[in-house]
């Protein structure tokens, strides 16, 4: 299986200042058609994940572009240039390249 | 505007079998590149991948819970069923069901996600 690890696992923000998290994979994500099958889910209190990132640096419909995907084969990052109260929540990196799909263990961002 | 809706027991027995029906709308299983997922997260803790299935019938489970796990589609009621054995409280969870689509013919990624079925196992 595929072992994802983020980091860190909590981050306090200030609103309107930037934000960082980091993800790693235990192999690369990057596949032999040039993608990388890397996505970004936030789970705000309360509700199911939502899709925030897909294949590493798009934008799902509706996203912010206050949120960005980066990344290589094995490490990624996401990236809020400024945090507004509505991004409270944790935040999961998954790789998709192959079964079992597996999660990272989740990153809480709380507002200062 | 896709929608899924998890539904089923809120409280199984030790050993018991636990079967969740996924209703969907908003896309079709027979449609190529789509598939249905099973994703759970324990209370406090993060997401756990169970099973998926595809258009074309294609089945993935957990390799740690394989033995345990059947996954099922009716395309004509638009709907997908886990079913779980032998439950344990430990399986305690809120249970999800997500679309899955399929990227430039490789991996995926779940797009869209159910509210969730919490599920306790407790006699």
């Amino acid at each position: 299986d595929i072992v994802m690890t983020q980091s860190p696992l909590s981050l306090s923000v200030t609103p309107g200042e930037p934000a960082s998290i980091s993800c790693r994979s235990s192999q690369s994500l990057l596949y032999t058609n040039g993608y990388k099958y890397l996505h970004w889910y936030l789970q705000k209190p309360g509700q199911s994940p939502q899709l925030l990132i897909y294949m590493g640096s798009n934008r799902a419909s509706g996203v912010p572009d206050r949120f960005s995907g980066s990344g290589s084969g094995t490490d990624f990052t996401l990236k809020i240039s400024r945090v507004e109260a509505e991004d409270v929540g944790v935040y999961y990196c998954m790789q998709g390249l192959q079964t079992p799909h597996t999660f990272g263990q989740g990153t809480k961002l709380e507002i200062k | 505007q896709i929608t899924l809706k998890e539904s089923g027991p809120t409280l199984v027995k030790p050993t018991q079998t636990l079967t969740l029906t996924c209703t969907f709308s908003g896309f079709s299983l027979i449609t190529s590149g789509v598939g249905v997922g099973w994703i759970r997260q324990p209370p406090g803790k993060a997401l756990e991948w169970l099973a998926l299935i595809y258009w074309d019938d294609d089945k993935r489970y957990s390799p740690s819970l394989k033995n345990r796990l059947t996954i099922t589609k009716d395309t004509s009621k638009n709907e997908v069923v886990l079913r779980m054995t032998n439950m344990d409280p430990v399986d305690t969870a809120t249970y999800y069901c997500a679309q899955n689509r399929v990227y430039y013919s490789s991996g995926s990624y779940y797009n869209a996600w159910g509210q969730g079925s919490l599920v306790t196992v407790s006699s």
